[in-house]
């Protein structure tokens, strides 16, 4: 079964400054990734996905992420953070199942700091 | 486009109480999916349904948790009796046609059980 590890559960990162949220999936190669946010008091919302393809996929408010099947990775990026940036983060492969749910990372919780 | 809907947002309950939560799929999906996150872990899948029928529960933790859809509509998740360890954030999810691995959340509804 399709599984996936987020690096942190928390993250700061000043305004303006890097983010990089990481996730790693397990060895075999998922169809899709995705990733989600969800905002205080808020749903998930999809924030970017990867199909076969372009491994360099951009998202939603400047996020970007790419795949690198090398290091079974799909960190998610943005240059410079905004505060309305803070929420948490999920990577989110496909499950195995015949329902095509998805599997759910951790979390990493994102605070940008002023 | 209305977006993915869940009623109610919070519920408090008390241990051994009933309590059915409620979701509204954006129209025309005809898949419809449930998830929890209980507090510090990760969101797990419950359910899956195709228009009106379950297509897979292996997600569902035992049977004191019942859904429905019935006329492949709007869901129903109903707990009965409820225990504390059902506490957590019950998310709805709905997608469309062949492209089921692009989900779209809904708020999430809140349960206490105390």
């Amino acid at each position: 079964a399709q599984s996936v590890t987020q690096l942190g559960s928390h993250v700061s990162v000043s305004e303006g400054a890097l983010v990089l949220l990481r996730c790693n999936y397990s060895s075999s190669v998922p169809p899709y990734l995705f990733w989600y946010v969800q905002y205080p008091n808020q749903g998930l919302q999809l924030l970017l996905k990867y199909t076969t393809g372009a491994t360099l996929v951009k998202g939603i408010n400047g996020f970007e992420a790419e795949f690198k099947k090398s290091e079974t990775s799909f960190h998610l990026t943005k240059p410079s953070a905004h505060m309305s940036d803070a929420a948490e983060y999920f990577c989110a492969p496909p499950g195995s199942g015949s329902a095509r749910q998805l599997t759910f990372g951790s979390g990493t919780q994102l605070t940008v700091l002023p | 486009e209305a977006g993915v809907t869940q009623f109610p947002s919070h519920s408090v309950i008390e241990k051994g109480q009933t309590v059915t939560l409620r979701c509204d799929p954006i129209s025309g999906h005809d898949n419809l999916y449930w998830y929890r996150r209980v507090m510090g872990k990760e969101i797990k899948f419950l359910l899956h349904f195709v228009k009106e029928s379950k297509q897979d529960e292996s997600g569902m933790p035992n049977n004191r948790f019942l859904a429905e859809r019935t006329g492949g509509t709007y869901s129903t998740l109903k707990v009965q009796p409820a225990e504390l360890e059902d506490s957590g954030v019950y998310f709805c999810a709905s997608s469309q046609g062949d492209r089921t691995y692009e989900q779209y959340f809904g708020p999430g509804t809140r349960l206490t059980v105390t």
